[in-house]
Order: C-alpha cells, then structure tokens, then sequence
C-alpha cells in the first residue's frame, strides 16, 4: 500500500539526548514537509524539504535538524538544543500540482 | 506575518443541525484554501479545499469563500455523531510548495 509511514508512534526523551524521528513515503511525492502540533494549537511548520538533498527552514526550525539523502526519507532530529519538545509530531508529504497533501500517522514525543 | 485565525470552539451541536466553521486568513493574495479535520490523538485528512468566491459544495460539506473579506467558512450539513472531531483551516504559501499555515481549529461536538 502506498503512503507514509512514521515511527515511532510514541518517544521518550530524556533531558539533554537527542532523539531522530524516521519518515518515509512511497508515494513518490517530491515535497516533504515536518510539522509541530502543540495541545490545542495548529501545527506549526517546523522543516521542509522539496527535492532530495535540499530543505528550508520553517517557522520553528530551533532546536531541529533534518536530511534528505533519499527521495522517500526525510528524518527529523529533535536536538537537546529544543528547550521544549514534547509535541505531537506530523510529517507530510505532497506531490506537485495536486491538492492534497497526506500525513503520516504522528509521533509523539514525550520529555521525561 | 502570515495568520490563520479560527474560533477555537467548542462548538457543540445536536444531531442533524448545520454545524458552521469560521476561519479568516490574513493574506490578501492567498488563493486556496483547505479544511482538514482531525480526530483526536489523529492526523489531518483533507476534506475540502477551494479556490473560488463563493460556494463548493461536497456530500454534506459546503465550504465558502470571500476573498474580499478574507473569509473562507465550513457547513456540515446533518451533523453526525462521526463528524465531531477539530476542523483546520490552512493555507498554503510560497510559490510552487505546499508550505501550509493552519489556524488552530476549531473543535466540534455533535450531540446524539
């Protein structure tokens, strides 16, 4: 089945540790995008990435870093440097021209 | 600075009624727009979008637009139990991506 796939579905972190995120889509989708989403709040672009070996920073690219070695993987690393992480965390992925952009099931990241 | 605004809600509605979804956005050149509902704990699905003033209208989904008061708004019509979930509006910007900014949504509660 085609789609895009996160893990893993829950995270731990603890205080000072960087932890890596994995996103990959078989979809064949050029664009890929990583979104912060907060309790009661929108999401909130973090990293995007529109060919392979290029990205740009979002709206709140503090504290994170990502790669796009492959077409289909766009891993997000959450830095000790992210003073703040617990979130819910969405990547997506969007094929030029069309409508609609599709998400991966979300991660949820949890500061212990 | 690019801003989505929504009522954040609850909006609470019997079975059967209209349930109506504002968002007014803050870019006069924007162009499309998208309602997204998300069930909790969920990802986003795309349920909408529109380009055009005036109405699109999709099974129990309208979705309206007016661009000259930077408006876009959802009606569900026969609200159903399922439909109770948060409803985002996002828009897209930046020429040639898919870089979405979301208003926070609104959560709606349809009562049985």
């Amino acid at each position: 089945d085609g789609g895009i796939t996160q893990s893993p579905k829950y995270l731990f972190r603890k205080e000072g540790q960087n932890v890596t995120l994995s996103c990959e889509q078989n979809l064949n989708h050029d664009a890929m995008y990583w979104y912060r989403q907060d309790p009661g709040q929108g999401l909130r672009l973090i990293y995007y990435s529109q060919i392979v070996n290029d990205f740009q920073k979002g709206d709140i690219a503090e504290g994170y870093s990502v790669s796009r070695e492959k077409k289909e993987s766009f891993p997000l690393t959450v830095t000790s440097a992210q003073k703040n992480p617990t979130a819910f965390y969405l990547c997506a992925s969007h094929f030029f021209g069309t409508d609609e952009a599709f998400f991966g099931q979300g991660t949820r990241l949890t500061v212990v | 600075q690019k801003e989505v605004e929504q009522n954040s809600g609850p909006l609470s509605v019997p079975e059967g009624a209209i349930a109506s979804l504002n968002c007014t956005y803050s870019d006069r050149g924007s162009q499309s727009f998208f309602w997204y509902r998300q069930y909790s704990g969920k990802s986003p699905e795309l349920i909408m979008s529109i380009y055009s003033n005036g109405d699109k209208e999709d099974g129990r989904f309208t979705a309206q637009l007016n661009k000259a008061s930077q408006y876009v708004s959802l009606l569900i019509r026969d609200s159903q139990p399922s439909d109770s979930a948060t409803y985002l509006c996002a828009v897209p910007w930046g020429a040639g991506s898919y870089q979405l900014t979301f208003g926070k949504g609104t959560k709606l509660s349809v009562i049985p």
